[in-house]
């Protein structure tokens, strides 16, 4: 199984600013199917990145995502108001083929 | 634009068997992959099967002893069968449809089932 390691576990921040969120793999993620998404309370996730750095349709670019083998990152250029949220990674290899990292939260400072 | 929506009882007891259908609007399954997500406090977003939308399945071998996902003759349902259910399966349940073409993501995605287990 590959494990998915998210950091920081909380992230506080202001509007403006840049937020760096990591995703880490237990072992490489050789599809480099890669994706990242955007959980806010009572909602369903949102996708706003596959194959490691592909905009989903209507994702604003200030989100952008970059990595390969183990290492993978999300980048919000500048956090908007709407941007507070708990952030996924998620992975397609292995056996189960798919699976989660246990999110990163981005809270205001 | 493709739309989804998870029904069924939301309340199980236990040892018994929950099943719940994905109902697909503005669209049909007639490409692409589709899953069954959940998600509980305790051990987050966990991938539970897809199907192909030819019918082929694949399942998580955690799931795979209790789990059974099938697409119904109309392309336009899928379920999820969950037996032998306890309070650790206690979760929102998503349906959702993979990016296409595939690269392992889920691009559209229920408004998600609250189910408990509970006698």
């Amino acid at each position: 199984e590959i494990v998915l390691t998210q950091s920081p576990g909380t992230l506080s921040l202001s509007p403006g600013e840049r937020a760096i969120l990591s995703c880490r793999a237990s072992q490489s993620v050789t599809s480099g199917h890669v994706a990242w998404y955007q959980q806010k309370p009572g909602q369903a996730p949102r996708l706003l990145i596959y194959g490691a750095s592909n905009r989903a349709p209507g994702i604003p670019d200030r989100f952008s995502g970059i990595g390969s083998g183990t290492d993978f990152t999300l980048t919000i250029s500048r956090m908007e108001p709407e941007d507070f949220a708990v952030y996924y990674c998620q992975q397609q290899g292995g056996s189960p083929e798919l699976t989660f990292g246990p999110g990163t939260k981005v809270d205001l400072k | 634009q493709v739309q989804l929506q998870e029904s069924g009882p939301r309340l199980v007891k236990p040892s018994e068997t929950m099943s719940l259908t994905c109902t697909v609007s503005g669209g049909s399954i007639t490409s692409s992959y589709w899953s069954w997500i959940r998600q509980s406090p305790g051990k987050g977003l966990e991938w539970i099967a897809h199907l192909y939308h030819n019918g082929v399945t694949k399942y998580n071998p955690s799931f795979e002893s209790r789990v059974t996902i099938s697409v119904d003759t109309s392309k336009i349902h899928f379920s999820l069968r969950m037996n032998s259910v306890t309070a650790a399966d206690t979760a929102v349940y998503y349906c959702a449809r993979h990016v296409w073409p595939p690269a392992g993501a889920f691009h559209i995605w229920g408004q998600g089932a609250e189910v408990t287990v509970s006698s």
